[in-house]
């Protein structure tokens, strides 16, 4: 089986404008997890996707939202970008709630 | 709390010695534990992880072991070689499901 996918790898935006990462998870996996990595705070947990619907959300701001798609695909959106929203986000499937496959992430710079 | 406690932050062995990285938590709940191992510039990868029914688990070098009563899990790396050399994460999932990590530990294993 193909692994976890995110496109884009590497994104670089400004400060206000807005991003969507996208999360192809392993086929048959129903189960889509965004995480936020930055050297200070490790992995942050932002929130958890299953079958369409937010099954869990970490203590992030309104500005960081999801959504997953009848295929599990998943995209995370970040609205009006901070200069602290700079970070490796990575996405991880999973079949049941056990093991998580991480994808590769994408690199999101804001100047 | 949702905290998870890791240490050391950083570790640096021999190599052919052992290394030990301990994680404490809160949630009584929890009932899942996973070791992540992320290479430079990688993706994170379970190497590990035990459920809270089990005491310790053993696969070849890498054993975990985990105490319920004091709420404590350890990874334990015997024979460490220059290979083993990354960030390892712990994590747990609490109750309500989320996968919370702890903040990573640097192992360096100097040839």
């Amino acid at each position: 089986k193909a692994g976890v996918t995110q496109t884009p790898r590497y994104l670089i935006k400004t400060r206000g404008q807005q991003v969507t990462l996208s999360c192809s998870p392993i086929s048959g996996h129903r189960s889509v997890s965004w995480y936020q990595q930055t050297p200070g705070q490790g992995l942050q947990f932002l929130f958890e996707y299953f079958s369409e619907t937010q099954r869990n959300k970490g203590n992030f701001p309104g500005r960081f939202s999801g959504r997953q798609f009848s295929n599990s695909r998943s995209e995370m959106n970040v609205s009006t970008l901070e200069l602290g929203d700079s970070a490796l986000y990575l996405c991880a499937s999973s079949e049941t709630t056990a093991e998580q496959f991480f994808g590769p992430g994408t690199r999101l710079t804001v100047l | 709390g949702e905290n998870v406690e890791q240490h050391p932050s950083t570790l640096s062995v021999q190599e052919g010695d052992s290394a030990v990285i301990k994680c404490t938590y809160s949630d009584s709940a929890s009932n899942y534990f996973p070791w992540y191992k992320q290479e430079l510039g990688k993706r994170p990868q379970l190497i590990i992880d035990i459920r809270s029914n089990v005491g310790e688990k053993k696969d070849q070098r890498i054993a975990v072991t985990l105490n319920k009563t004091a709420k404590h899990f350890s990874l334990h790396i015997t024979e460490t070689q220059p290979e083993d050399s990354a960030v390892y994460f712990c994590a747990l999932r609490n109750q309500g499901g989320k996968l919370i990590f702890g903040q990573g530990t640097e192992l360096s294993v100097k040839p």
